[in-house]
């Protein structure tokens, strides 16, 4: 079983809807989680995250992590076309400075307008 | 904002050629990372480095070498570039909040024909 799982998609949305993105992991030691943007051939920048269980929330966006089911969700309320992109999840052990962060493969969303 | 150049955003090179792909990030951050993304594959970590000389591979060292002489400065060799070693290739550093969290670079398209 791979660490991190992402659903690859590709999802295709109408513009305004509410969009859904997910993770599950399998090491429960994970408890630092970060949701990545990345426009077509740009690089991921970092879009939103949270320690441990419970809900973050950003403008459009909400980080929700929930360790007891090892998942952890991305929503995005009215959803644009400039939201077209790939999603990917991310997550580490422990903070501070040593950490790496285990990368969930990406799942690309496209908003039609 | 901290920025993360990357000294090519294309680059088309032969079999067999030594390949140097420069990473530079203009505040005093210790750790920093490459990555090299694939379809279908995500982010697979190549090399990071924690400060100035030291080096640590990760899971896909094979093939290239790493060199960090200045902090500000990391750099990824391939020795002897193959086909195989087409890809998207991405610098990250750490910032110095609790999360780990990374920050990229806009990445380097290498082909290699």
């Amino acid at each position: 079983q791979k660490e991190v799982e992402q659903d690859p998609g590709p999802l295709s949305v109408p513009e305004g809807a509410i969009v859904s993105l997910n993770c599950t992991y399998s090491n429960s030691a994970f408890q630092y989680f970060m949701w990545y943007r990345q426009y077509s051939r740009k690089g991921p920048e970092l879009l939103m995250y949270t320690y441990s269980s419970g809900n973050k929330e950003d403008g459009r966006f909400t980080a929700q992590v929930d360790k007891s089911s090892k998942y952890i969700s991305l929503f995005i309320r009215d959803s644009q076309p400039s939201d077209s992109a790939t999603y990917l999840c991310a997550m580490s052990d422990y903070g501070g400075s040593q950490g790496n962060l285990i990368f969930g493969k990406g799942t690309k969303l496209s908003v039609k307008p | 904002d901290v920025k993360v150049t990357q000294s090519s955003r294309y680059l088309v090179k032969r079999t067999g050629e030594k390949v140097f792909l420069e990473c530079v990030q203009d505040m005093d951050h210790e750790n920093m990372f490459w990555y090299r993304q694939d379809p279908g594959l995500g982010l697979r970590l190549i090399y990071f480095s924690y400060d100035v000389k030291m080096k640590e591979k990760g899971d896909i060292p094979e093939g290239y070498s790493v060199s960090r002489e200045k902090k500000e400065r990391f750099s990824l060799i391939l020795e002897s570039a193959s086909t195989n070693q087409t890809s998207m290739y991405l610098c990250a550093y750490a910032g110095q909040g609790r999360y780990n969290e990374q920050f990229f670079g806009p990445g380097t398209r290498l082909t290699v024909l």
